[in-house]
C-alpha cells in the first residue's frame, strides 16, 4: 500500500525551530516529488513548495520562499519540511502529499494522488 | 499568477440531489493540469478527478468533472450523506500548483 506517514503534532514557542517529516513507502520514493501544503485553521490550502527526493531538487511558492526549507533523506524515504524561527502565524496543519507527473494521452497530467494524515503544529508563547 | 475562483461558496442541498461545483481560472489554463479533491472534516484532501475529467482510482461513478478553458465543474450526480464535505479545486502550471478557495457542501 501506498503511504505517507507524518511526524507527530508539535507545539512550540515563538522563535524555536521545528522540522516535520513525511515517510514514504510502498512505492519508489525517488520516482515522485513531495509537495507540502499548508491550511490554516478554518482555512483553504495553500501549496507550500516541493522536492524531486532524486536530486532535492526544490521549488517554493513565492509566498513561503524563504521562510521554509523543505529537504529529503532518500536513504529513509523522507521528506522534511522545516522552519529557522517559527512565528505564531505558523500555526497549521500541514500535509504532505506524492505528485503525480505522468504523460498520458494529449500531453502530461499534474496532481497528487496520495497525502498524508497532516501534522499540526502550533506555536504559541 | 492564474487565480482559481470556486462557486458557490457553500452550497446546501439534501441527500439524492444533484451538486454542481464551478471552478473558474482568471485565465485560459490546460485541463490536464486541473484536479479537484474532497476534504472531510478532520482528514487529508483526497483526490476525486485529475485532468479535469477522469476519476482518481476508487472514486464512485456520481463524480464527474468537465470543462476547458476557464470554466470547470464537478458534479455529484445524486449525494450521498458522506458527500458532504469541502471540495477544492487545483491548477498546476509554472512550476507550482494553485487551490481554489473551496466550496463547501452542507446538508439542507
Amino acid at each position: 500500500e501506498v503511504q505517507l506517514v507524518q511526524s507527530g503534532a508539535e507545539v512550540k514557542k515563538p522563535g524555536e525551530s521545528l522540522r516535520i517529516s513525511c515517510k514514504g513507502s510502498g512505492y519508489s520514493f525517488t520516482g515522485y516529488w513531495i509537495t507540502w501544503v499548508r491550511q490554516m485553521p478554518g482555512k483553504g490550502l495553500e501549496w507550500m513548495g516541493r522536492i524531486d527526493p532524486s536530486d532535492s531538487y526544490t521549488n517554493y511558492s513565492p509566498s513561503f520562499q524563504g521562510h521554509v526549507t523543505i529537504s529529503a533523506d532518500k536513504s529513509i524515504s523522507t521528506a522534511y519540511l522545516q522552519w529557522s524561527s517559527l512565528k505564531a502565524s505558523d500555526s497549521a496543519m500541514y500535509y504532505c502529499a506524492r505528485q503525480i507527473a505522468v504523460a498520458l494521452s494529449g500531453g502530461y497530467y499534474y496532481y497528487m494522488d496520495v497525502w498524508g494524515q497532516g501534522t499540526t503544529v502550533t506555536v504559541s508563547s | 499568477e492564474i487565480v482559481l475562483t470556486q462557486s458557490p461558496g457553500t452550497l446546501s442541498l439534501s441527500p439524492g440531489e444533484r451538486a454542481t461545483l464551478s471552478c473558474r481560472a482568471s485565465q485560459s489554463v490546460t485541463s490536464r493540469y486541473l484536479a479537484w479533491y474532497q476534504q472531510k472534516p478532520g482528514q487529508a484532501p483526497r483526490l476525486l478527478i485529475y485532468g479535469a475529467s477522469s476519476r482518481a482510482t476508487g472514486i464512485p461513478d456520481r463524480f464527474s468533472g468537465s470543462g476547458s478553458g476557464t470554466d470547470f465543474t464537478l458534479i455529484i450526480s445524486r449525494l450521498e450523506p458522506e458527500d458532504f464535505s469541502v471540495y477544492y479545486c487545483q491548477l498546476y502550471g509554472s512550476s507550482r500548483y494553485t487551490f481554489g478557495q473551496g466550496t463547501k457542501l452542507e446538508i439542507k
